[in-house]
């Protein structure tokens, strides 16, 4: 139990476009997802918190308007990166917590990750 | 500031051995530590979860300590085998609804 998809698992797309990359939560409901940011070598960056019908919110020095959240069901958020530049080159991976099980609400159930490479 | 310190970016152990992983931490109150393992690529897979009030969880081959007073977290992999080898992250958390805040991580290497 408690798996967390994500795809694409790899894009590759040219400078100026947008990308978009859905998280799954294929077992559980989680009204409460997470993004994070991995660059090489480095641990996980959390960049937002994602909330089921709300905004998210998100950490200090991430631009909300680059990087757009939408947690429309209890199962499914999605990070949209918009006007990606090489900079935004990572290894994106999002989290989630099963909101109603009590033996699992404390943990953080991660996708296996989506890694965009902005040409 | 809030630091976490995982006590080396790398550690090589012989296949059998145990392995022991330090997790230390500064400006937090965490109501409870986890342990992940990540392999290259991949995501972080969860391992063990031990709260504020717990002094020891285990399962299986992992062993898992947390002082509260000492700020220290050390995670214990018994009987150590090649298929070990990965990075393995520590996070906080101050409560339930907060998300973690992660480790740099420490790279092990079990040699056969």
């Amino acid at each position: 139990g408690a798996v967390v998809s994500q795809h694409p698992s790899r894009v590759i797309c040219k400078s100026g476009t947008s990308v978009k990359i859905e998280c799954r939560s294929l077992d559980f409901q989680a009204t409460t997802m997470f993004w994070y940011r991995q660059f090489p070598k480095q641990s996980l960056m959390l960049m937002a918190t994602s909330n089921e019908g709300s905004k998210a919110t998100y950490e200090q020095g991430v631009e909300k308007d680059k990087f757009l959240i939408n947690h429309a069901s209890l199962t499914l958020s999605t990070l949209t990166v918009t006007s990606a530049h090489p900079e935004d080159s990572s290894f994106y991976i999002c989290s989630a917590r099963d909101s109603f099980l009590a033996g699992r609400k404390d943990t953080q159930y991660f996708g296996p990750g989506t890694r965009l490479t902005v040409l | 500031s809030q630091k976490i310190e995982q006590n080396s970016e790398a550690l090589n152990i012989q296949e059998g051995k145990t392995a022991t992983l330090t997790c230390n931490y500064t400006n937090y109150s965490p109501a409870y530590l986890q342990w992940y393992r990540q392999d290259p690529g991949r995501g972080p897979v969860f391992l063990l979860l031990i709260r504020e009030n717990e002094k020891e969880k285990r399962k299986e081959r992992l062993k898992v300590t947390f002082d509260t007073t000492l700020k220290q977290s050390l995670f214990h992999i018994t009987a150590s085998q090649p298929a070990d080898s990965a990075t393995y992250l520590c996070a906080l958390s101050n409560s339930g609804n907060t998300p973690l805040v992660f480790g740099k991580g420490t790279r092990l290497s079990v040699i056969a």
